[in-house]
């Protein structure tokens, strides 16, 4: 069975203070992992997509890297406005189309 | 595009009741994927869709709950009597068959008291 393990559950960092967000998986073969961010009272939005170790892909402040057994999205001087939740969530090769969530980490950045 | 489109956004109702939820797809896009999501368990899969055809829906916590998809624009979610145990936020997600990256409609907020 697919499997998702994000932490820290929640993360509280002031503003300019960099830090990482793990996302722990064990999959049947991946086809890939995806990176979400999560506004209070909306959908998840899609961020990256990654799909075989050593990857790696920037978005403004956010990079997101891949190993065989793990994600981390690192965030580099954030501001309040990436105050959000982020999720994780593998896609194995058999399973269609179908994601597996992690939990999620729920960010804070304070001014 | 409009991106996908779910109604009613907000839903309180009685327990007892019937709920049906509603989900628009992107245009073009051959997989559907219903969510629920709560504090406790996170975010479910409950069903989803190839090109109409439930594929597999081994998510949906009991038969009160149901899904179809009529057309390739279109889908239902149904709750049938709510308990207020089904109280959660409810997604709707679409993906184009080669891609594989889901993308999320704004979803409806479902309380049953």
């Amino acid at each position: 069975e697919d499997q998702v393990t994000q932490s820290p559950e929640a993360l509280r960092l002031q503003e300019g203070e960099s830090s990482s967000l793990n996302c722990s998986y064990t999959v049947s073969g991946l086809r890939g992992l995806f990176w979400y961010r999560q506004d209070p009272g909306k959908g998840p939005e899609f961020l990256f997509t990654l799909y075989s170790a050593g990857e790696e892909k920037e978005k403004e402040r956010l990079k997101a890297t891949l190993t065989k057994k793990e994600s981390f999205l690192h965030i580099t001087a954030p501001k309040p406005e990436d105050s959000a939740t982020y999720l994780c969530a593998v896609q194995a090769n058999n399973a269609g189309n179908m994601l597996t969530f992690g939990g999620g980490t729920r960010l804070m950045v304070k001014p | 595009d409009a991106g996908v489109i779910q109604s009613p956004r907000h839903e309180v109702t009685e327990m007892g009741q019937e709920v049906t939820l509603r989900c628009k797809p992107i245009s073009g896009h051959d997989y559907l994927f219903w969510y629920r999501q709560t504090m406790m368990r996170g975010l479910e899969l409950l069903i989803y869709f190839n090109n109409n055809v439930p594929i597999d829906d081994s998510g949906m916590p009991e038969d009160r709950f149901s899904a179809k998809m009529p057309n390739a624009s279109f889908s239902t979610l149904k709750i049938q009597p709510s308990e207020p145990r089904d109280s959660a936020v409810y997604f709707c997600a679409s993906s184009p068959v080669a891609a594989g990256t889901q993308y999320f409609g704004p979803g409806t907020r479902l309380l049953v008291l």
